[in-house]
């Protein structure tokens, strides 16, 4: 069966250090891949999608992931941690007609 | 405004007593689905719809009835809702299956 694995279910940095969340999903073919951020209280807003082309997809708010199928994996980073970016973050993997999501991952930013 | 909405945005009931979340989209999405969010468990999908009368199950489907008459609209119905039903549900769509979905704010669910 298809999964989507996020290592950590929290994160913390301090504000201003690199965000890095881990994202790996299992599959045989090259499927769509999101990001999704869920702010306290609200639904889900897409950060950055890859479909086809370009391995490295810039996002919203500084933040950007790229598509190594060696490993199956599709890490979302953000160079600077701002306060703002505290949320919990979904990576999704499309199979077929089903949206695939990982765990979550709560990041929280340190003064 | 593009949007999904929801509603109730909260609701609290008690077990056997059915209930109707419904859901729209202005965006004249072919594909609609529903989640259901749990702590640890990410989103998890109940049905999805490709198209009008066209619905299927998701991962989670047990407990839980849709229907898809309009293309924009796709209520969740919980004939009987019991107390594992309690969860944040979301309503989803996207112009195509494996499409980007843009999200409904979500409804609150408990069910005693």
């Amino acid at each position: 069966a298809q999964s989507v694995t996020q290592l950590g279910s929290h994160v913390s940095v301090s504000e201003g250090a690199l965000v890095l969340l881990r994202c790996n999903y299992s599959s045989s073919v090259p499927p769509y891949l999101f990001w999704y951020v869920q702010y306290p209280n609200q639904g889900l807003q897409l950060l950055l999608k890859y479909t086809t082309g370009a391995t490295l997809v810039k996002g919203i708010n500084g933040f950007e992931a790229e598509f190594k199928k060696s490993e199956t994996s599709f890490h979302l980073t953000k160079p600077s941690a701002h306060m703002s970016d505290a949320a919990e973050y979904f990576c999704a993997v499309s199979f077929s007609y089903k949206l695939i999501f990982g765990s979550g991952t709560r990041l929280l930013v340190r003064p | 405004e593009a949007q999904v909405t929801q509603n109730p945005r909260y609701l609290i009931t008690v077990t056997g007593k059915k209930l109707t979340v419904t859901c729209s989209q202005n965006m004249n999405h072919e594909y609609m689905s529903w989640y259901r969010q749990d702590p640890g468990l990410g989103l998890r999908q109940i049905y999805y719809s490709m198209n009008v009368e066209v619905t299927d199950k998701g991962d989670v489907p047990e407990g839980y009835k849709v229907s898809r008459k309009e293309k924009r609209n796709f209520p969740l119905i919980l004939e009987s809702p019991s107390p594992n039903q309690t969860s944040l549900y979301f309503c989803a769509s996207s112009f195509v299956a494996g499409d980007e979905q843009y999200f409904g704010p979500g409804t609150r669910l408990t069910v005693t």
